[in-house]
């Protein structure tokens, strides 16, 4: 059984840039969550997509958007790259229907300069 | 607004000794699960152990137990027999309400050091 895995693991951009992070889930699993975890803080919810579809989305611009493909595999987009963007972002997958444990990747660390 | 709060930055345990880690949430809603991880500092978040809400009965796994108090909204983090391989950030955290998959709610999070 394979894990969630994510790519890249650290990705230096300049502001204004765009970015997309990548995120591989579980075998099994159809429904994948994003989280941004800046330095010294616990994760906080961008958004869930589960059958292609975002399903549920914390209080982050658009600006930041995603994507899920058949597979279940997942894309995190951010345009117009801040500062404060600068952080861990990690992918955790599940499958839906119960409150099942969330299975988190190692995460693809940002930096914007 | 949902919120889930560690009062404990950081923390400091002797090996083999015992320690409690310290979290209480704000929620409205009456079924719930609530959920302590571990992060340590390759990153990748652990699940720990996962408490009904509807349970009376603590969780308990191996070495690690939870003190569910429903009323007080408080669910703290027992580790026995601490190991040195136990030192990480640990995160309480519950599902936002309605959300069946759990776009979880983190706390700020308690780093733990183990000292042998």
């Amino acid at each position: 059984e394979t894990g969630v895995t994510q790519s890249p693991t650290h990705l230096i951009k300049t502001r204004g840039q765009q970015v997309t992070l990548r995120c591989s889930s579980q075998s099994g699993h159809n429904t994948v969550s994003w989280y941004q975890q800046a330095l010294g803080q616990g994760p906080q919810f961008i958004f869930q997509y589960y059958r292609e579809e975002e399903n549920g989305r914390g209080n982050f611009p658009p600006r930041f958007s995603g994507l899920q493909f058949p597979n279940y595999s997942s894309e995190l987009n951010v345009n117009a790259l801040e500062l404060d963007d600068s952080a861990l972002y990690l992918c955790a997958s599940s499958f839906r229907g119960s409150y099942n444990e969330q299975f988190f990747g190692p995460g693809t660390r940002l930096t914007v300069l | 607004a949902q919120t889930v709060t560690q009062s404990q930055p950081e923390m400091s345990v002797q090996e083999a000794e015992t320690v409690t880690l310290s979290c209480t949430y704000d929620t409205s809603e009456s079924d719930y699960y609530l959920f302590w991880y571990k992060q340590p500092p390759s990153r990748q978040m652990i699940l720990v152990i996962r408490q009904e809400a509807y349970k009376q009965q603590n969780a308990t796994e191996n070495r690690f137990s939870v003190n569910f108090q429903k009323a007080a909204k408080s669910f703290s983090l027992k580790i026995s027999d601490s190991q040195l391989g136990d030192a990480a950030m640990y995160f309480c955290a519950y599902p936002t309400p309605g959300g069946s998959q759990g776009n979880l709610i983190f706390g700020k999070g308690t780093k733990l050091s183990v000292k042998p």
